[in-house]
């Protein structure tokens, strides 16, 4: 059984504040690591994909790491504003062929 | 602007009625897939489909069906709805041969069995 963890499941920030949050999946294989972000009664959104170790992908304020050898990947915030209010997804897939598999999300609230 | 399209986006509904669910993409996606979620709980692949008339499960057991006519359309129906299928379900949609694709998500329907 392939797991993919998040931690933490939740968070809250000071708005202004930088934080950042954990995905861990099997580094067995590896093939790609998505980003999303789910905003309330909306869709998720992708933010990246990764897929080299070592990457690293930014859009904005918001930023990505990738260490494929250990299994795990940040998402960094800088200077959090109250539109980052959101769940943020990450996914991992083994190969080409393998469909993707969700963690539980991190829930991220930005108090003003 | 969406170019995933998904009805209704809320539904009540008796046990034992028929339902679909409503899936729709303009972006000529080959590759459409249903998630379901239950609160606070992963997304689970229910259903996928890479093409015109292939439909595969997913991994997570459901007694809903689906099917794929047209490129565009790929519509969820559960015969017999029933209080245990009460949850989000998520339609998305990716490019055939591009691994690396992110995934284009619906807005999701909430269903509620009664």
């Amino acid at each position: 059984i392939l797991n993919v963890e998040q931690s933490p499941q939740s968070l809250h920030v000071q708005e202004g504040d930088s934080t950042n949050f954990t995905c861990s999946f099997p580094s067995s294989n590896f093939y790609a690591l998505h980003w999303y972000r789910w905003e309330t009664a909306k869709s998720p959104e992708a933010l990246f994909v990764m897929t080299l170790n070592g990457d690293e992908k930014k859009k904005g304020r918001i930023s990505a790491t990738l260490n494929t050898k250990e299994g795990y990947s940040y998402l960094y915030i800088k200077g959090s504003q109250p539109e980052d209010s959101a769940t943020y997804l990450c996914a991992f897939r083994y190969s080409s062929a393998s469909k993707i598999i969700f963690g539980s999300g991190t829930r991220l609230s930005i108090r003003p | 602007e969406a170019d995933i399209y998904q009805t209704p986006r809320y539904l009540v509904i008796g046990t034992g009625k028929k339902i679909t669910l409503e899936c729709s993409q303009t972006m000529g996606h080959d590759k459409m897939y249903w998630y379901q979620q239950d609160p606070g709980m992963e997304l689970h692949l229910i259903h996928y489909s890479y093409g015109v008339n292939s439909t595969e499960k997913g991994d997570l057991s459901s007694e809903s069906t689906v099917s794929r006519i047209r490129t565009e359309h790929f519509p969820l129906t559960l015969e017999s709805a029933r209080p245990s299928h009460t949850s989000q379900y998520l339609c998305a949609s990716s490019e055939l041969g591009q691994g690396n694709s992110p995934l284009h998500f619906g807005n999701g329907t909430r269903l509620t069995v009664t």
